[in-house]
C-alpha cells in the first residue's frame, strides 16, 4: 500500500519559476526521503530530511517537514527543462529498513 | 563505482516462460531491494535482503516469484510461469541503510518485462 500520496500529481511551469510538490503520510516516521526519476530511468535519491528536523536545503531544493501535519513539501527554485521529471516521496518507518514510496509527481518544465 | 547493475534491460517472453531478472548491487552495500512499478500500481516493494538473507518477502505477489541472493554481489528475481500483468518495469536497489546518514537507495536502471 503506499504511504505516501503527492500533490499535485501533475505539475507544468515554464522555466525559471519555482515548483513546490507536497506529500502526505500516515504513520509516524524516521525519515522521509525525495527521490527524482527521469523518463525510463532507476529513480536517484534527492534529499534526506529526518523526523527530528524541520527544513532542509540543498543547492537549488529545499525541503520542508511538519510532523503534526504528517507532510512534506519539495520545493524547487529557478527550474529548468533538465528538472523536468516525476518526483517521489519516500518514508522510513519502525525498525525496518524499507522505504516506501508515494504515488509521485510528474513535474514539466518548458522554455 | 559503476552503481547498480541490472541484467537484462529489456525483455520479451510469452505467458509461461520462466523469466530470471538479475541485480548486482554497489560493492560493500549489505542491503538489497527489489520493486515493481506499474502505472496502476505505481512502485511498489516485493522483498529485500540484508547480508544476502531474506527479511521481508510480504511484497512478493503470489509463489511464481522467488529471489535469491547467493552472494553479496549477485541476487536474482525469477517469475516462473509468468503471466501478462506481470508486465513491469522491475528495480533493483541496493543501500547501506541502517548506519546514520547513509539511508539513501541506489537504483538501478531497471529491467523493462514485457509477458505476452
Amino acid at each position: 500500500s503506499q504511504q505516501g500520496e503527492e500533490d499535485p500529481q501533475a505539475l507544468s511551469i515554464q522555466e525559471g519559476e519555482n515548483a513546490t510538490m507536497n506529500c502526505s503520510y500516515k504513520t509516524s516516521i524516521n525519515n522521509l526521503q525525495w527521490y527524482r526519476q527521469n523518463s525510463g530511468r532507476g529513480l536517484v535519491h534527492l534529499i534526506l530530511i529526518r523526523s527530528n528536523e524541520r527544513e532542509k536545503h540543498s543547492g537549488r531544493l529545499r525541503v520542508t517537514l511538519d510532523t503534526s501535519k504528517k507532510s512534506s513539501s519539495l520545493l524547487i527554485t529557478a527550474s529548468r527543462a533538465a528538472d523536468t521529471a516525476s518526483y517521489f516521496c519516500a518514508t522510513s518507518t519502525g525498525t525496518a529498513s524499507k522505504l516506501t514510496f508515494g504515488t509521485g509527481t510528474r513535474l514539466q518544465v518548458t522554455l | 563505482d559503476a552503481g547498480v547493475i541490472q541484467s537484462p534491460r529489456h525483455e520479451v517472453t510469452e505467458m509461461g516462460q520462466e523469466v530470471t531478472l538479475r541485480c548486482k548491487p554497489i560493492s560493500g552495500h549489505d542491503y538489497l531491494f527489489w520493486y515493481r512499478q506499474t502505472m496502476m500500481r505505481g512502485l511498489e516493494l516485493l522483498i529485500y535482503f540484508n547480508n544476502n538473507v531474506p527479511i521481508d518477502d510480504s511484497g512478493m505477489p503470489e509463489d511464481r516469484f522467488s529471489a535469491k541472493m547467493p552472494n553479496a554481489s549477485f541476487s536474482t528475481l525469477k517469475i516462473q510461469p509468468s503471466e501478462p500483468r506481470d508486465s513491469a518495469v522491475y528495480f533493483c536497489a541496493s543501500s547501506l541503510m541502517g548506519r546514520v546518514g547513509q539511508e539513501t537507495q541506489y537504483f538501478g536502471p531497471g529491467t523493462r518485462l514485457l509477458v505476452l
